[in-house]
C-alpha cells in the first residue's frame, strides 16, 4: 500500500517568515495529494489540494508544488501568522479500482510566533 | 451551509462494552468514510461507503468493528467488546461523490477505560 513520509514533524517560524512542509510518496499511480489543517480539538480542513497533472497550484498565501519523478509534494505558506499555527497533514490517494482512500503523513506542527 | 456533525463529541467507556458513534454528512454527499486517529498520528482509514453499501472496509482492526448507513445518509460506527487500544478520535468524513475532496467532521474522541 501507499506510505506518505512528512518532514518536519514540527516547525517555529517568526510571524511573517515562510513555512515549508515536504512529504514524500511511495506509490508512482498515486494522482490526488490534499493537504490539511488540523486546530486542536477540531476536525483537519481541507486548505488546498492538487492532482497529478499539474505542478503547482497557489491560494493566496498557500501554494503546493508536486514533483511526481522524485514522488514529493510541498506546502509552502508565506507571510505567516498566528492563526496560522496548527498541526498540518499532507496525504496521497491510493489509486486502483473503486478506492480513494487517503493516506495520511504524520503531521508537522506549525508554531508562528508573533 | 452545515458541514459533517459527529455524535457524541466525547465519549467515556469502559472495557468490554459496546459503542455507537454517529455521523451526519454533508447534505447531498454521497461518499462517506471513517478514519481514525491516535494521539500524534494522522488519521487512518477504516471504512469508505458509496450510498448504502460499503465499496472499501479493508480498514477496520478486526471482526469487533462495524459500520452501517443504511438510508444512504447518516452512518453509524459500532465497536463491540471495546479494548483499550481502541481509544482515539474517530473521524468521519464526506465527499460530494467518488473521487472528489473530502470534507472532515470534528471527531469523536473514545476514551475506554
Amino acid at each position: 500500500g501507499e506510505n506518505v513520509e512528512q518532514h518536519p514533524s514540527t516547525l517555529s517560524v517568526q510571524e511573517g517568515d515562510s513555512a515549508v512542509i515536504k512529504c514524500t510518496y511511495s506509490d508512482s499511480a498515486s494522482n490526488y495529494f490534499p493537504w490539511y489543517k488540523q486546530e486542536l480539538g477540531k476536525g483537519p480542513q481541507l486548505i488546498i489540494d492538487i492532482r497529478s497533472n499539474v505542478g503547482e497550484k497557489k491560494d493566496q498565501r498557500i501554494a503546493v508544488t508536486l514533483n511526481k519523478t522524485a514522488k514529493h509534494f510541498s506546502l509552502h505558506i508565506t507571510e505567516t501568522q498566528p492563526e496560522d499555527s496548527a498541526v498540518y497533514f499532507c496525504a496521497a490517494q491510493e489509486s486502483g479500482g473503486s478506492n480513494y482512500k487517503l493516506t495520511f503523513g504524520k503531521g508537522t506542527l506549525l508554531t508562528v510566533n508573533p | 451551509g452545515a458541514g459533517v456533525s459527529q455524535t457524541p463529541s466525547n465519549k467515556v467507556t469502559e472495557k468490554g462494552k459496546y459503542v455507537e458513534l454517529r455521523c451526519d454528512p454533508i447534505s447531498g454527499h454521497t461518499a462517506l468514510y471513517w478514519y481514525r486517529q491516535s494521539l500524534g498520528q494522522g488519521p487512518e482509514f477504516l471504512i469508505y461507503f458509496q450510498g448504502t453499501g460499503a465499496a472499501d472496509d479493508s480498514g477496520l482492526p478486526n471482526d469487533r468493528f462495524f459500520a452501517v448507513r443504511p438510508e444512504g445518509s447518516v452512518s453509524t460506527l459500532k465497536i463491540q467488546r471495546t479494548e483499550r487500544g481502541d481509544s482515539a478520535v474517530y473521524l468521519c468524513a464526506s465527499s460530494s461523490r467518488m473521487g472528489t475532496s473530502l470534507f472532515f467532521g470534528p471527531g469523536t474522541r473514545l476514551t475506554v477505560l
